[in-house]
């Protein structure tokens, strides 16, 4: 299977900072990565997928970039209802797998 | 707009068996790829397995190959999935999720509400 390491696995940041989160890949992945953001006892929500591709409705300071094995999510001028945990999803391949979350807090 | 609504709430003794079922509207979904995560207090997610409806045989994850079952009734557009020899680190949300339309059926734009089972003596 596949193992997607993120990091960091936290961070604090103030609203209208620039926040950029890692995802690496344990074999290459091609452009098949998604990222999504859950907040406390609501579900996941995607807001990238293919890489790079902005999910429909979602802000556009959310954008995701990278191939291969390496891949961030950046979230340029962090707003307050941005802060939640997020997680990378590969969908390469069979199992689809998870990176293990990182949150982003309030400083 | 696609809708999946899981199965109420379970509480169920470790050993035993628990089947959760999610219904889907406001689409066409034979050939969407229906699949089963699970996310315990606290923790990430994981996926335990895929269903596509029109072809009926279900992927899972390796390591609960064994314990679990997923299935879909093309006819009333509802994926099951099954979980038996149940222990108490099964204790999670479970969800299940499906792209509702476009490529990428792996990347979930749509998610069911959520069904939480607890084992407990």
């Amino acid at each position: 299977a596949i193992q997607l390491t993120q990091s960091p696995s936290s961070l604090s940041a103030s609203v209208g900072d620039r926040v950029t989160i890692t995802c690496r890949a344990s074999q290459g992945i091609s452009r098949a990565l998604a990222w999504y953001q859950q907040k406390p006892g609501k579900t996941p929500k995607i807001l990238i997928y293919d890489g790079s591709s902005l999910q429909s409705g979602v802000s556009s300071r959310f954008s995701g970039s990278g191939s291969g094995t390496d891949f961030t999510l950046t979230i340029s001028g962090v707003q307050p209802e941005d802060f939640a945990t997020y997680y990378c999803q590969q969908f390469n391949s069979l199992p689809l797998t998870f990176g293990g979350g990182t949150k982003v807090e309030i400083k | 707009q696609v809708h999946l609504v899981q199965s109420g709430a379970e509480v169920k003794k470790p050993e035993s068996s628990v089947k959760i079922s999610c219904r889907a509207s406001g689409g066409t979904f034979s050939s969407a790829a229906f699949s089963w995560l699970r996310q315990a207090p606290g923790q990430g997610l994981e996926w335990l397995g895929r269903i596509i409806p029109f072809i009926g045989t279900a992927d899972y994850v390796h390591r609960l190959r064994d314990r679990v079952t997923i299935t879909a009734d093309e006819a009333t557009t509802t994926a099951y999935m099954e979980l038996s020899s149940l222990r108490s680190d099964d204790t999670a949300l479970y969800y299940c999720a499906i792209r509702g339309s476009g490529d990428f059926p792996d990347a979930f734009d749509v998610w069911g509400q959520g069904t939480m089972v607890t084992v407990s003596a």
